[in-house]
């Protein structure tokens, strides 16, 4: 079946540092792949996302490259603010030959707390 | 911007006892889903509903659960008896259409604890 593995939170960083936050995932068929990002006291809102392989996801500063090869859609921004400060999960939808996108399967979520 | 409102925020249930979730898409969404995380675990995928009827429902919702959109704007989660287990944050999320290019909507959640 469809999964998504995150790399182990939390991670903390000081502001203007450089933030990776690792996804892999394994997938039938031709998944589509997203960030989602949850504020404190907040639903999941999407942050970016990549539909094909070597597509490339941006929003906000934020980027992820969809790696085929690798299997992997790793998070990046270049310099983090105190207000990026929340959950941010990985996620995937997997398109098995049909039209239906459906249903997203998660990565566990990452816990980003940054210091002023 | 339009958005996902979920009802309650957090709701304290006996165990045993039936729970409804309610949730108001976007008014021009027509798939609609339930999610649900319990402390500490992944977001896990309940259940999708398109046209008045479930397209897909996971192995987490069985005979204990059911949708429902009763008057065309509200979605509902009923959980008939509920367990010690159901304990969780549950999230309700639309979609004008299912595809990458229409993502799903989140609410901001509704937080179920059974004693």
């Amino acid at each position: 079946g469809n999964s998504v593995t995150q790399m182990e939170g939390p991670v903390t960083l000081s502001e203007e540092a450089f933030l990776t936050i690792n996804c892999t995932y394994t997938a039938t068929g031709y998944p589509s792949l997203f960030w989602y990002v949850q504020y404190p006291g907040e639903g999941l809102q999407l942050l970016l996302k990549a539909t094909k392989a070597d597509d490339k996801g941006s929003n906000k500063g934020f980027e992820a490259t969809y790696r085929k090869e690798t299997t992997s859609f790793h998070l990046e921004k270049g310099s983090v603010q105190v207000s990026d400060s929340a959950v941010y999960f990985c996620a995937l939808t997997a398109n098995a030959g049909g039209t239906s996108y459906g249903k997203l399967t998660f990565g566990q979520g990452t816990i980003l707390t940054v210091h002023p | 911007e339009p958005e996902v409102t979920q009802t309650p925020s957090h709701q304290v249930t006996q165990m045993g006892q039936e729970v409804i979730l309610r949730c108001v898409p976007i008014s021009n969404h027509l798939y609609f889903y339930w999610y649900r995380q319990i402390l500490g675990q992944k977001v896990e995928f309940l259940v999708s509903f398109y046209n008045n009827e479930i397209s897909e429902k996971s192995e987490i919702f069985d005979d204990q659960f059911s949708v429902e959109r009763p008057d065309g704007s509200n979605f509902t989660l009923k959980i008939r008896s509920t367990k010690l287990e159901d304990s969780a944050m549950y999230f309700c999320a639309s979609a004008r259409a299912e595809s990458p290019n229409q993502p799903q909507h989140f609410g901001d959640g509704t937080r179920l604890s059974i004693l």
